[in-house]
Parts: structure tokens; C-alpha cells; sequence
């Protein structure tokens, strides 16, 4: 059905290109991130990571980058694929778990 | 593929009454977590659980909530008198090491009319 309440932002790719989607985290204490992936209907899927002490942390397609200095996280995914159309969003820890709203990224044929 | 499960997929209960969420965490993992997220809203931070007891809890974790993990597999969240808005889906988490690699559950989508 319909969300309501939080306007996600849109990102749309073609399939085969890169994507890149940013988080603007809020806490300089933090020192843990994560990104995830959540399909329709479903948990909150693991990405990848990043501690503080790391600029860029590569996987598989994927790949995260940090800036601390403007406090900012941005997710790369390389070759996108229809499969990867879903809400992304990132996680920062610091003296708790804080998510941010996410991204729909969608995957144009 | 080892994975977290959750029951009932789908819980529908009266304002004032209490639920018990639960959580099947992957066997050899030890720390395990409760989030929530309400219908089009950002997932929230509950609790984290390691050792047999609570690590860190987030305000939202106030005394109606509890978490207890009764046996060696079961990991379960209480809420006492539950309120219109805690109606959301409720995820379970487990990892192997501390907050590293969450492994979600399926989620429990909590009515409460």
C-alpha cells in the first residue's frame, strides 16, 4: 500500500549504470556506519560498513565513502540492476543506533 | 543461509492490552536488537540486548517496553499496555559481534486499534 507521513527522495537510474546516494549524518561523535537496503515489505537488509577511522570501504558493486569533515556518507553502487530497487538508507551509531529517512532508488529498463 | 525469524508476522490487539513480539536470533550470534518503524516513517532504535541483559535502549524504550530472552533461541519484546502509536512494524536483529552486521528479521506489524 501508499506510505504516508515521510516523502522519500527518488533516484533514478538506468539499469547498467552507477548510482550514487549520500547521507548527511548528524552526530561528529559518531563512529560507526552502516548502510542498508529495504525491499517492500521487508527488514532492513546489511550493505556494508564503515568505522570512523576509514574514508572508503569497497564490496561487492558497492562501494562507501566517508567524510567527516562535512559529516557526510555516500553509497556507490556500480552496474545497477533492477534488483537493487529499493530504499536505501544509512545508520550512524553513536551513543545509539540514529537512521536516516532514505532513499528510493529506482531502476529503469 | 542462517536467517532471523519473527512471530506472528502480524499482531492486531485493543489499546491498554499487552503483546509479546518474538524473535528467533541466529543461533551462534550474541547480541540482538528491537527496532521499530512506523508505517512510511525511518526506522527507530530500540534496545540492544547482550549477555543477559540490556546495553543500550533509546528514549522511545520507556517502562511499558521489555525485553527478555527466556531460553537459548527466544528473544522477545513486552509491551505492557500498548497505545495507538505503537502501532508499526517491529524488527528483531542479531549480530555476532557488537552492532557489527545486523542480520534483520522479517518484521512483526503491530496493530493496535
Amino acid at each position: 500500500g501508499e506510505s504516508v507521513g515521510l516523502h522519500l527522495p527518488t533516484l533514478s537510474v538506468q539499469e547498467g549504470d552507477n548510482s550514487i546516494i549520500n547521507c548527511a549524518y548528524s552526530n561528529s561523535a559518531s563512529d560507526y556506519f552502516i548502510w542498508y537496503k529495504q525491499e517492500s515489505g521487508k527488514g532492513p537488509q546489511f550493505i556494508i560498513d564503515i568505522r570512523s577511522n576509514m574514508d572508503k570501504r569497497q564490496g561487492q558493486r558497492v562501494t562507501v565513502l566517508l567524510n567527516k569533515t562535512v559529516k557526510h556518507l555516500s553509497l556507490q553502487i556500480a552496474a545497477t540492476q533492477p534488483g537493487d530497487s529499493a530504499v536505501y538508507f544509512c545508520a550512524e551509531w553513536g551513543q545509539n543506533f540514529v537512521f536516516g529517512p532514505g532513499t528510493r532508488l529506482s531502476v529503469l529498463p | 543461509e542462517p536467517e532471523v525469524t519473527q512471530t506472528p508476522s502480524h499482531q492486531v490487539t485493543q489499546m491498554g492490552q499487552e503483546v509479546i513480539l518474538r524473535c528467533v536470533p541466529i543461533s551462534n550470534h550474541l547480541y540482538f536488537y528491537w527496532y521499530r518503524q512506523i508505517l512510511g516513517q525511518k526506522v527507530e532504535f530500540l534496545v540492544s540486548f547482550y549477555n543477559n541483559e540490556i546495553s543500550e535502549k533509546s528514549e522511545i524504550f520507556d517502562d511499558q517496553f521489555s525485553v527478555e530472552r527466556p531460553d537459548g533461541s527466544n528473544f522477545t519484546l513486552k509491551i505492557r499496555s500498548t497505545k495507538l502509536e505503537d502501532s508499526a512494524m517491529y524488527f528483531c536483529a542479531s549480530s555476532g559481534q557488537r552492532y557489527n552486521e545486523q542480520f534483520f528479521g522479517p518484521g512483526t506489524r503491530l496493530t493496535v486499534l
